[in-house]
Formats: C-alpha cells, sequence, structure tokens
C-alpha cells in the first residue's frame, strides 16, 4: 500500500523569507503522480504543483518548486518569497494512473508579518 | 467555468439519521472522487465515479454510498449515522484525460449529534 508522510505537523515563517516543507512516501510503482494541495482557513483545496514520477526535472510553479527525490522517496516544496496568503494547511499526495489519491497529515504553515 | 460545487454547505443531523450530499463537477469533468476529513484520520478516499459508474472505492463501511448522474452530478449518501461520520466531505472532479489533476469543492461540514 502506498502511504505518505508528512513528519512536520505544523511551521512557521517569516514573511518574505523561505520555507521547505517535506515529504515521504512509500510505494513500489515507477509511474504515478505526486502533488502538494493547499488548504486555507476557507477550506478549498487547492493544487499548488504537481510532478510526474517519469519527469526528472523538478516542477515550479512561480514561487513554489519542488524538490523530488525519486530514489530517496522524497518530494519536498519549497516557498519562496512567503507571503501572508500562504498561510495553510499543505498536503502532499501520492496517485497512481488511474487510482486514488493519497494523502498525508499535512503541514500547518503560518507565515508571520 | 464555475468551479466544483457542494451542496448543502453545513448539515447537522441526529445518530440514525441518513444524510445525501450533492456534487456538481467542473463543466466537462467526468470523474468525481468523494474524500472524507477529520482530524484525526485526516483525508481519506471514499469512491470515485466515472460516467456513472463506480471506479474505485475506498475502506469505507457500505453505509457510504454514491452514484452518479448523466450530467457528471454525483450523490454521496450515509445512512445510519454514527458521531463517527462528523467530517468535512470533500469531493473532487476531473477530466477523463487529465484524470491525475483533480479539483476540489469547498465541501459539506456534516455535523452528527
Amino acid at each position: 500500500a502506498q502511504t505518505v508522510t508528512q513528519s512536520q505537523p505544523e511551521m512557521s515563517v517569516q514573511e518574505a523569507e523561505t520555507v521547505t516543507l517535506s515529504c515521504t512516501y512509500d510505494t513500489s510503482e515507477s509511474n504515478y503522480y505526486l502533488f502538494w494541495y493547499k488548504q486555507p482557513p476557507s477550506r478549498q483545496m487547492i493544487l499548488v504543483i504537481r510532478q510526474e514520477a517519469y519527469k526528472q526535472q523538478n516542477a515550479t510553479e512561480n514561487r513554489f518548486s519542488v524538490n523530488f527525490q525519486k530514489a530517496a522517496k522524497s518530494f519536498s516544496l519549497k516557498i519562496s518569497d512567503s507571503q501572508l496568503g500562504d498561510t495553510a494547511m499543505y498536503f502532499c499526495a501520492f496517485m497512481k494512473p488511474r487510482s486514488d489519491m493519497r494523502f498525508g497529515a499535512g503541514t500547518r504553515l503560518t507565515v508571520k508579518p | 467555468k464555475a468551479g466544483v460545487t457542494q451542496t448543502p454547505r453545513y448539515l447537522i443531523k441526529t445518530r440514525g439519521q441518513q444524510v445525501t450530499l450533492s456534487c456538481s463537477p467542473i463543466s466537462g469533468h467526468r470523474s468525481v472522487s468523494w474524500y472524507q476529513q477529520t482530524p484525526g484520520q485526516g483525508l481519506q478516499f471514499l469512491f470515485e465515479y466515472f460516467s456513472e459508474t463506480q471506479r474505485n472505492k475506498g475502506n469505507f463501511p457500505g453505509r457510504f454510498s454514491g452514484r452518479q448522474f448523466s450530467n457528471s452530478r454525483s450523490e454521496m449518501n450515509v445512512s445510519t449515522l454514527e458521531l463517527g461520520d462528523s467530517a468535512l466531505y470533500l469531493c473532487a472532479s476531473a477530466t477523463s484525460v487529465s484524470y491525475n489533476e483533480q479539483f476540489f469543492g469547498p465541501g459539506t461540514r456534516l455535523t452528527v449529534l
């Protein structure tokens, strides 16, 4: 069974600084997808970034980037120039093709002014 | 394009009752997945429907059921409610092509008294 582990229940960062959220996963599959979702206090889950396992290049979306280490089964999210609006729960998720999505327990990120 | 909508947003029921939640996917999306989110168990997959057929199912008791209509709208039903069913129920939709890119609705907060 695929499991996703987020070892940091809570983190905080000063506005404009950089923060990295950790995620590890366990799978025997070679083809899969990894995601970071953001859930602000309003509750709507928003996709932050997505990585296909077959792609070696790390995904980047504006201030958000990932460090995908396939051999180590690690998928960390780096947020640069943190903004107050980045305050949210962040969930790491794993998905095999045409299967359900497995989520980590989440990391609560607080951006301080 | 309108996002995923869920109704109702809040619901209060008593033990033993049954409840039906509704999810309208993004126009053109044929896949609808349901998740249960609780503080203790996190985000757990309930089931996925695609073209009116249940394609995947999570590890939940038979009290949890769902269906999908020809217009891709989906309903989830929980019978004989238990206190532990109190949760945020999220639905997510995806296209048949980019099935791995799920868009979440705002959720229905169910409270069982």
